[in-house]
């Protein structure tokens, strides 16, 4: 496809359920990005991917959150034990491998914890 | 650490009038600076980036960006404002250490252009 796209687009789950978000990159680009935009709080790095490198994991909230990244390509977001705190978008971008290249968002997943 | 600031969480202005969105950095080195627009309901939207060069960078839609290294601004501008430009603005820089390359976003700026 021509830009990054994310899976699902919507995500409703009750509290201490695990959820899965998924996203697929712009072919051929090697760095990898998520983010959440929370009401109130703007956006915020949670991890970024960069070819077969070890992983930015800074932004990452708590240790419920944890990601992968299969083959280069794919990622998924894992968020373990949901809370209500976690009702966010997840918007996830990625770029060619050098920094000055600008991130290509995809339209986000917007993730709604009862 | 590095910081971005949007200092208006709201700035309205009229159809056909000259807009601008403030942002504001702090960042160790030399700042990769870009802004993004977000429409509801949508991912964000690449509109321009300031690397090295010239200080007045052009994008899309016709907005266009001055870097001021001394007051280490990089406002978003445009000469004429259309309705359709209303939506949220992000500004981000991505600094040159730590040797990754995440963005930090400011909080977002919503612009209301009326018509």
């Amino acid at each position: 496809g021509a830009g990054v796209s994310q899976s699902p687009s919507n995500k409703v789950t009750e509290k201490g359920k695990d959820v899965e978000l998924r996203c697929d990159p712009i072919s051929g680009h090697t760095a990898l990005y998520w983010y959440r935009q929370s009401l109130g709080q703007g956006l915020e790095f949670l991890i970024y991917f960069q070819g077969n490198s070890a992983p930015d994991k800074s932004g990452l909230p708590s240790d419920r959150f944890s990601a992968e990244r299969t083959g280069g390509s794919v990622s998924t977001l894992t968020i373990q034990r949901t809370q209500q705190e976690d009702s966010a978008v997840y918007l996830c971008a990625s770029s060619a491998i050098t920094r000055r290249d600008e991130q290509f968002f995809g339209p986000g997943t917007r993730l709604t914890v009862l | 650490a590095q910081s971005v600031a949007q200092p208006e969480d709201q700035v309205n202005v009229a159809e056909g009038n000259p807009l601008t969105v403030k942002c504001t950095y702090s960042v160790s080195g030399n700042p990769y600076l870009f802004w993004y627009v977000q429409y509801p309901n949508r991912g964000l939207q690449f509109l321009l980036k300031y690397i090295t060069g010239d200080n007045l960078v052009k994008g899309s839609y016709g907005f266009e960006a001055e870097f001021n290294k001394s007051q280490t601004s990089f406002h978003l501008k445009k000469p004429s404002a259309l309705v359709s430009d209303s939506a949220l603005y992000f500004c981000a820089v991505s600094g040159t250490t730590s040797g990754t390359y995440k963005y930090i976003f400011g909080t977002g700026t919503r612009l209301k252009v009326l018509a």
